[in-house]
């Protein structure tokens, strides 16, 4: 079957360490995968786009990165502030089109 | 732009009763998106648009639920008769869709909780 995973239990890291979240996939061939961001009571937020012969992309403190043989993303915010603090979704598409699967989001706090 | 605007922001109903969730897209945004979002399934893709046309419903989960987008700035997701199982924050997201087929990023609105009594 299809699945998106992520990191089910929350992420608690210290302020200015390197978060880092993981999302798998299974039985997909994604052509691209994006990470949103999203706050209590909130839409989710777009934050990156990577396509499948990316292998790396960064914006500011953030970074992504897709191996299309492992079947994962990882997202790395260095830096961490506890602004950072929130829901992290990974996305893909299913088609190769615009029907856009989510991941359930990984939550992370950032202490101060 | 006042970004992805999206009515009521809460709507509390009973069940049985029909529901009506609106949207405005993104001026210039030619993929409108409605997705669902609880606890249990996580974000839910319901049904997309392309240019006001339908492209999936295979998300809808069944026939109580429709959505029509008669223009480019209007959409409307509606559930009759609702259920208690229904109860859940209905998002609405638009994208520009490029050339290359790669999906541009989406834009949600700010959500509906939606509680069926």
């Amino acid at each position: 079957s299809q699945k998106i995973e992520q990191n089910s239990e929350a992420l608690n890291i210290q302020e200015g360490k390197t978060a880092t979240l993981t999302c798998n996939y299974t039985n997909y061939s994604p052509a691209y995968l994006q990470w949103y961001r999203q706050d209590p009571g909130r839409g989710p937020v777009f934050l990156l786009l990577i396509r499948e012969n990316e292998k790396e992309k960064r914006k500011e403190r953030l970074k992504v990165t897709f191996d299309t043989t492992l079947k994962q993303s990882l997202f790395h915010i260095t830096a961490s502030q506890p602004a950072d603090s929130a829901t992290y979704l990974c996305a893909l598409d299913d088609t190769g089109g615009f029907k856009t699967i989510f991941g359930a989001g990984t939550r992370l706090f950032v202490k101060a | 732009d006042a970004g992805v605007i999206q009515s009521p922001r809460h709507e509390v109903t009973e069940m049985g009763q029909e529901v009506t969730l609106r949207c405005k897209p993104i001026s210039g945004h030619d993929y409108l998106f409605w997705y669902r979002q609880t606890m249990m399934r996580g974000l839910e893709l319901l049904i997309y648009f392309n240019n006001n046309v339908p492209i999936d419903d295979s998300g809808m989960p069944e026939d109580r639920f429709s959505a029509k987008m008669p223009n480019a700035s209007f959409s409307t997701l509606k559930i009759q008769p609702s259920e208690p199982r229904d109860s859940a924050v209905y998002f609405c997201a638009s994208s520009q869709g490029t050339s290359g087929g790669y999906n541009n990023e989406q834009f949600f609105g700010p959500g509906t909780r939606l509680t069926v009594l």
